[in-house]
């Protein structure tokens, strides 16, 4: 494909629920990134990956949100022990190099529902 | 910290019509700016971009200028269309503080256009 894709589209979860999200980013692209989109917010800055190494997590929201992108591909998002504040709009998106100048292409996002 | 402060919505326009969609900033350096479209249903893509003062970014009929002396980049597009309804979004990435890869965005503003 030629875009960031992510998976699932939409997830529901019962409060206390583990989830895990994916990102499948643009082939080639050193850099990934997650945001979250609360309803009615723009999307904030979670973590950073440049292939598989994390190097900015400075967004994310507590020890419960964990994310990995272990070949330097593929990116997984988890959450645990949801809570009903975690509902939101995730966000991946990817860039070639991860510079100041560069265009990040974003992915349709994941609709979190925790309830 | 940085921040993006941009006109609340709705703004509802007929076609034809010349639009507007304020936007202002906060940043510790000199950053980049973008405007970024969300269409129903579709991820956010890139509009437009600057990278310096007085850089005009434009694409799509859509303008915007990086005005250093007003901390501002308001959009601006002489005749919309119906296709043009969606969510924008202006966002900076500041290169001060080794992160310059991390986008702050505004909240959006959603723009309805009638036919």
């Amino acid at each position: 494909g030629a875009g960031v894709s992510q998976s699932p589209r939409y997830k529901v979860a019962k409060r206390g629920q583990d989830v895990a999200l994916r990102c499948d980013p643009i082939s080639g692209h050193v850099s990934l990134f997650w945001y979250q989109q609360a309803l009615g917010q723009g999307p904030e800055f979670l973590t950073y990956f440049q292939n598989e190494a994390q190097l900015d997590k400075s967004g994310l929201p507590s020890d419960r949100f964990f994310a990995e992108r272990p070949e330097g591909s593929v990116s997984t998002l988890k959450i645990q022990r949801t809570q009903q504040e975690d509902s939101a709009v995730y966000l991946c998106a990817s860039s070639l190099k991860g510079t100041l100048q560069e265009t990040q292409y974003f992915g349709p996002g994941t609709r979190l529902l925790v309830l | 910290g940085n921040s993006v402060t941009q006109m609340e919505g709705p703004v509802t326009l007929s076609e034809e019509a010349f639009l507007t969609i304020n936007c202002t900033y906060t940043a510790t350096g000199y950053p980049s700016l973008f405007w970024y479209v969300q269409y129903p249903g579709e991820g956010l893509q890139l509009l437009l971009k600057a990278t310096k003062a007085d850089d005009k970014g434009s694409n799509k009929g859509f303008e915007a200028t990086y005005r250093k002396e007003t901390t501002s980049f308001h959009l601006e597009k002489g005749s919309v269309q119906v296709s043009d309804s969606a969510v924008y979004f202006c966002a900076l990435s500041d290169p001060s503080g080794g992160s310059n890869y991390k986008l702050t965005f505004g909240k959006g503003t959603l723009l309805t256009v009638n036919p």
